[in-house]
């Protein structure tokens, strides 16, 4: 299985700052024939289920903020949080679905500073 | 609108079974492939189980091969999972997952259901 780590475990970050998590997988997960990178970001916000948030490594799911950004290819990957708000408290989670079973970083709780 | 609803989860004792169920509705689910994720408590997410969408198709984790089986009714619109030989690893919040044929990506997640293995 292609297993994916997360990077930090949590950071807390103020208000209006940018907020960084990365995310590597153990094997590329780039498909050549299509130019695409099969990695999908979620949040998860306490006593709720995960929320799809990126797709594709850096494709926004129809009305996330514009503030979220993924970017990376291969085996590296990045989820940013331009301006952090205070609805933005949650832990964060990158997926690649390059291969079944489709496996997950084990979480970046992000919390306010 | 799209929504995914779990039932069935509950307090079992070890070695015993239970049935979960999904009810997909907003959606044509028959053009959905399915997918079982559960979440420890305090825990990450850890996908258990996939089917596709005419339910040809199904993979499961090694943590419950040969224990778990999902499979589904499209006519019925709903999603299932039996777990047999339950193991107190097994709690957590299990939740059903949409995914597109040709995606991946789990969009949406249902609110899931807690399975509490325990004697």
């Amino acid at each position: 299985d292609i297993v994916m780590t997360q990077s930090p475990d949590s950071l807390a970050v103020s208000l209006g700052e940018r907020a960084t998590i990365n995310c590597k997988s153990s094997q590329s997960v780039f498909y050549g024939s299509n130019n695409k990178d099969y990695l999908a970001w979620y949040q998860q916000k306490p006593g709720q289920p995960p929320k799809l948030l990126i797709f594709w490594a850096s494709t926004r799911e129809s009305g996330v903020p514009d503030r979220f950004g993924g970017s990376g290819s291969g085996t590296d990957f990045t989820l940013t949080i331009s301006s952090l708000q205070a609805e933005d408290v949650a832990v964060y989670y990158c997926q690649q679905y390059y291969t079944t079973p489709g496996t997950f970083g084990q979480g970046t709780k992000v919390e306010i500073k | 609108e799209v929504q995914l609803v779990e039932s069935g989860g509950g307090l079992v004792q070890p070695g015993g079974s239970l049935r979960l169920s999904c009810a997909a509705s907003g959606f044509t689910f028959s053009s959905y492939d399915m997918n079982w994720v559960r979440q420890a408590p305090g825990k990450g997410l850890e996908w258990v189980s996939y089917i596709s969408s005419t339910g040809y198709n199904a993979y499961d984790a090694d943590s419950v091969r040969g224990r778990f089986t999902i499979s589904r009714d499209n006519a019925r619109n709903s999603l299932y999972l039996q777990m047999n030989s339950l193991r107190a690893e097994d709690t957590a919040i299990y939740y059903c997952a949409r995914a597109l044929p040709g995606s991946g990506w789990f969009d949406p997640w249902g609110q899931g259901t807690l399975v509490t293995v325990s004697s």
